[in-house]
């Protein structure tokens, strides 16, 4: 299942600059679109969402980026913390499909003091 | 903040073997879902569950599995006769409702390993 894809297994940022996870899809009819953060040994956190109507969300430090028409989304840091290294995952869902999320492979983000 | 929990955190069973997966939804969700992950891969929805019934199951959700919430609050997976290839992470999540713009919760998952 290729529809959302990760293409960049990990990411290594310094302390206070910004990270930027990368997130690209195929499946037109997606509509909205999630991140999560995953910590070892506990389940994925919800961390922000778009809906496709939109081209950014912004929360705090986090912010998503939608481009529709390249089916590409991105989640910016800034600052980033050393507490924000985890697994990042992007995922999507349609309401045509029901509430199904279709997951990426996920990012390793790891940000050095 | 509410979370989602999920019981036992590591279960082993030999194959062949029935296991009973166990989560307790957030109080006030209405939408309950099961996704796995098996090692290396990425995460996959199962089925999803509203008012007492599959709303949507995915091809890998097939008759060795089942769902049910038996009373208020708990929700379980069941797989009749394990397989090896049933070894992964198992996570329950819950929504407030079905529209996807409704994030879904997730609880810390359950590790199956089948011997």
């Amino acid at each position: 299942d290729q529809q959302v894809k990760q293409n960049s297994p990990s990411l290594s940022v310094q302390e206070g600059r910004i990270s930027i996870l990368n997130c690209d899809y195929t499946n037109s009819m997606f509509d909205y679109f999630l991140w999560y953060k995953k910590y070892p040994a506990e389940g994925p956190t919800f961390l922000i969402s778009i809906s496709s109507i939109k081209d950014k969300n912004e929360d705090g430090r986090f912010t998503v980026f939608l481009n529709k028409s390249a089916k590409h989304l991105s989640l910016h840091i800034v600052p980033s913390q050393p507490g924000d290294s985890a697994v990042y995952f992007c995922a999507a869902s349609a309401e045509t499909s029901g509430s199904r999320l279709t997951f990426g492979e996920g990012t390793q983000l790891t940000v050095n003091p | 903040e509410p979370e989602v929990t999920q019981t036992p955190s590591h279960q082993v069973t030999q194959m062949g073997q029935e296991v009973i997966l166990r989560c307790v939804p957030i109080s006030n969700h209405l939408y309950f879902y099961w996704y796995r992950q098996i090692l290396g891969q990425k995460v996959e929805f199962l089925v999803s569950f509203y008012n007492n019934e599959i709303s949507e199951k995915s091809e890998i959700f097939d008759d060795q599995f089942s769902v049910e919430r038996p009373d208020g609050s708990n929700f379980t997976l069941k797989i009749r006769s394990t397989k090896l290839e049933d070894s992964a992470m198992y996570f329950c999540a819950s929504s407030e409702a079905l529209q996807s713009y409704q994030p879904q919760h997730f609880g810390d998952g359950t590790r199956l390993s089948i011997l």
